[in-house]
């Protein structure tokens, strides 16, 4: 089935400096993925989508700036946290969608298993 | 902007027992899909079942089935013979057709489902 790979599983960092989490669909290509954000207990918040070619659509109150999104192939998005703050300590999902299928309805969200962001 | 509300934060049942998690939603699209998704330990979201809104007929996936009311915009997920690894949280939630694709996710809060032995 397809898969969704995301890196690293979990990652220790200092305020005040950013990280990367890659987000890569192994056998399939995703024009689109999207980057959720869960807080320990509760649901998962979209954060933004992000389509292969094209600047990510944020959603409202998640700071562009702040979460930098780059999908520069059919099978690699990354988010960049900048400045990472202990607020932004969280577990970070992304999904992404098999764009050979022709409806949303053949083409199964995939999620990959989640970066937990610690910043101390 | 749709909405999408569990309102059992936890539930608990016997192994073999049958367990229905209720949700409901708000929208104004008349096109869309409604999904429950199992979130174990791991944190792997796991798609349990799905629906289509233009569709009638409740979804079924062998012990997991679905109520879908669309009228009164409830989706209901009845769990038949729950067994030990059906412990995780449930999540339903709530996806416009978007024409092209895939289209972000909105989620309800979780019902944190525990099997007992």
């Amino acid at each position: 089935g397809a898969v969704v790979s995301q890196h690293p599983s979990w990652v220790i960092c200092k305020s005040g400096t950013s990280v990367k989490i890659e987000c890569r669909s192994l056998d399939f290509q995703a024009t689109t993925m999207f980057w959720y954000r869960q807080f320990p207990k509760q649901s998962l918040m979209l954060m933004a989508t992000s389509n292969e070619g094209s600047k990510a659509t944020y959603e409202q109150g998640v700071e562009k700036d702040k979460f930098l999104i780059n999908h520069a192939s059919l099978t690699l998005s990354t988010l960049t946290v900048t400045s990472a703050h202990p607020e932004d300590s969280s577990f970070y999902i992304c999904s992404a969608s098999d764009s050979g299928r022709q409806s949303s309805y053949n083409s199964p969200l995939h999620f990959g298993n989640g970066t937990r962001l610690t910043v101390t | 902007a749709q909405t999408v509300t569990q309102s059992q934060p936890e539930m608990s049942v016997q192994e073999a027992e049958t367990v229905t998690l209720s949700c409901t939603y708000d929208t104004s699209e008349s096109n869309y899909y409604l999904f429950w998704y199992k979130q174990p330990p791991s944190r792997q979201m796991i798609l349990v079942i799905r629906q289509e809104a233009y569709k009638q007929q409740n979804a079924t996936e062998n012990r997991f089935s679905v109520n879908f009311q669309k009228a009164a915009k409830s989706f209901s997920l009845k769990i038949s013979d729950s067994q030990l690894g059906d412990t995780a949280m449930y999540f339903c939630a709530f996806m416009r057709y978007s024409g092209g694709g895939a289209d972000g996710l909105t989620f309800g809060k979780g019902t944190h489902l525990i099997i007992q032995p």
